[in-house]
């Protein structure tokens, strides 16, 4: 069975950084691309960013670009997500969640994590 | 970027009726659709995913239509389980999802 376990969310002021963490198991964690989607009730789901099976493809929403970093390590089967000069408005629950795909692509999430609360605030 | 519309936002049914929601694109994102099934306080689940393949292990009641600009999803049967939020997805560029559909017991 997948399962993603997202930790790290945490209270924080603006301007601060933080660092999330996702542990899969139950498949093969290197065949992947991954993915952070977060939720807000105010804005529903929002992609952050996706990486490749390897690491070497990053890819970034426009909104996170610049201070937020996707990275993998597929040795500790983990993904995370360095997320630099905090503002309100990144505020959400935070998922990692699975593709079907190697790369980065068209495609759909298959597996999610039960998400992990960030909350930017002074 | 492609802005999904989803409606109704709110849908009040009973078991045992045929429901549809429906997702518009603000351009054509040809069959590139999937659609999420979310709980309170859980994880969305795929239903269904390239607008009308149903997830493996997803109840045959749960079907998907459309391409281009405007897909449907329906469920045959309402039962109590499916009473949650529902939201489509596009993947013909990057990613973008509806504001979500909140199927309530009527």
């Amino acid at each position: 069975e997948v399962q993603l376990v997202e930790s790290g969310g945490d209270l924080v002021q603006p301007g601060r950084s933080l660092r999330l963490s996702c542990v899969a198991s139950g498949f093969t964690f290197d065949d992947y691309a991954m993915h952070w989607v977060r939720q807000t009730p105010e804005k529903g789901l929002e992609w952050v960013s996706g990486i490749n099976w390897n690491g070497h493809s990053v890819y970034h929403a426009k909104s996170v670009k610049g201070r937020f970093t996707i990275s993998r390590d597929n040795a500790k089967n983990s993904l995370y997500l360095q997320m630099n000069s905090l503002r309100a408005e990144d505020t959400a629950l935070y998922f990692c969640a699975k593709s079907p795909l190697e790369m980065v692509g068209p495609t759909h999430f298959v597996s999610w994590g039960q998400g992990t609360q960030v909350t930017v605030s002074s | 970027d492609i802005q999904m519309t989803q409606s109704p936002s709110t849908l009040s049914a009973s078991v045992g009726d045929r429901v549809t929601i429906t997702c518009r694109a603000s351009q054509s994102i040809r069959s590139w659709v999937a659609w999420y099934q979310q709980k309170p306080g859980t994880a969305p689940k795929l239903l269904i995913y390239k607008a009308s393949s149903l997830e493996s292990g997803v109840p045959s009641r749960f079907s998907g239509s459309g391409s281009g600009t405007e897909f449907t999803l329906t469920i045959s049967s309402l039962q109590p389980d499916d009473f949650a939020t529902y939201y489509c997805q596009e993947y013909n560029s990057f990613y973008s999802f509806g504001q979500g559909t909140k199927l309530e017991i009527k």
